[in-house]
């Protein structure tokens, strides 16, 4: 089945320095859509992205779609502690009616 | 505005019981959706539905059922709890199909554990 694979899976940061989590895909996407997961709670959406080559920001993160549609990134400039936690990228599959994730990058910041 | 609720938020099994986990959601959503989090596994994909009276497998079904029998309400079901079963589970529920890129609600998780 289709899978989104995301990298890395942990990374450390001191603060004030800026972090990317990766996510790829073997197949095209029709959207990808971001969630953060904050320690010991629930994910929330951030942002979808549909079109090929899209770009969004929102504050310090810049959210980027591959041409091709097959890749995606989340950037955060200048870490903060409150950035915190577990970021997962998500597309559709099952026939478009269910979300599936990538496994997650996890954030640690340190000040 | 209450969004999605789990209920219960925390449960211990002994192997081989069973027991039923509770998702509502008032938001009038078609799609509603359970996952299971793991340590380094992300978010699993168990069962979904497409509506009232409709389910389906996801990535990982086995060893659970699902019903649907309301539309605000999600049922996920462990006739007999394994080990292997102790995650973190979340039910999620979504406005319209995830191809058309909506924004899914999650509930606040449901801690199992299954000594």
């Amino acid at each position: 089945g289709q899978q989104v694979m995301q990298i890395p899976q942990y990374q450390h940061v001191q603060e004030g320095e800026d972090f990317t989590t990766y996510c790829n895909s073997s197949t095209t996407l029709s959207n990808i859509q971001w969630y953060k997961q904050r320690p010991g709670g629930h994910p929330v959406f951030l942002i979808q992205l549909v079109k090929s080559g899209e770009v969004k920001k929102q504050k310090r993160l810049t959210f980027q779609f591959g041409e091709a549609k097959k890749n995606s990134s989340l950037h955060i400039t200048a870490t903060q502690t409150t950035d915190v936690g577990t970021y997962f990228c998500a597309s559709s599959t099952w026939a478009g009616t269910a979300l599936i994730f990538g496994k997650g990058t996890t954030l640690s910041v340190s000040s | 505005n209450a969004g999605v609720t789990q209920t219960p938020k925390f449960r211990v099994l002994k192997t081989g019981q069973s027991m039923t986990l509770l998702c509502a959601q008032d938001m009038n959503h078609e799609y509603m959706y359970w996952y299971r989090q793991d340590p380094g596994m992300g978010l699993r994909l168990i069962h979904y539905s497409v509506g009232e009276g409709t389910t389906a497998k996801g990535e990982v079904p086995d060893g659970y059922n699902v019903s649907r029998l309301k539309k605000q309400n999600f049922l996920l079901g462990l006739e007999s709890a394994a080990p292997s079963q102790t995650s973190v589970y979340f039910c999620a529920s979504n406005a319209r199909p995830a191809l058309w890129g909506t924004e899914a609600f999650f509930g606040q998780g449901t801690r199992l554990t299954v000594v």
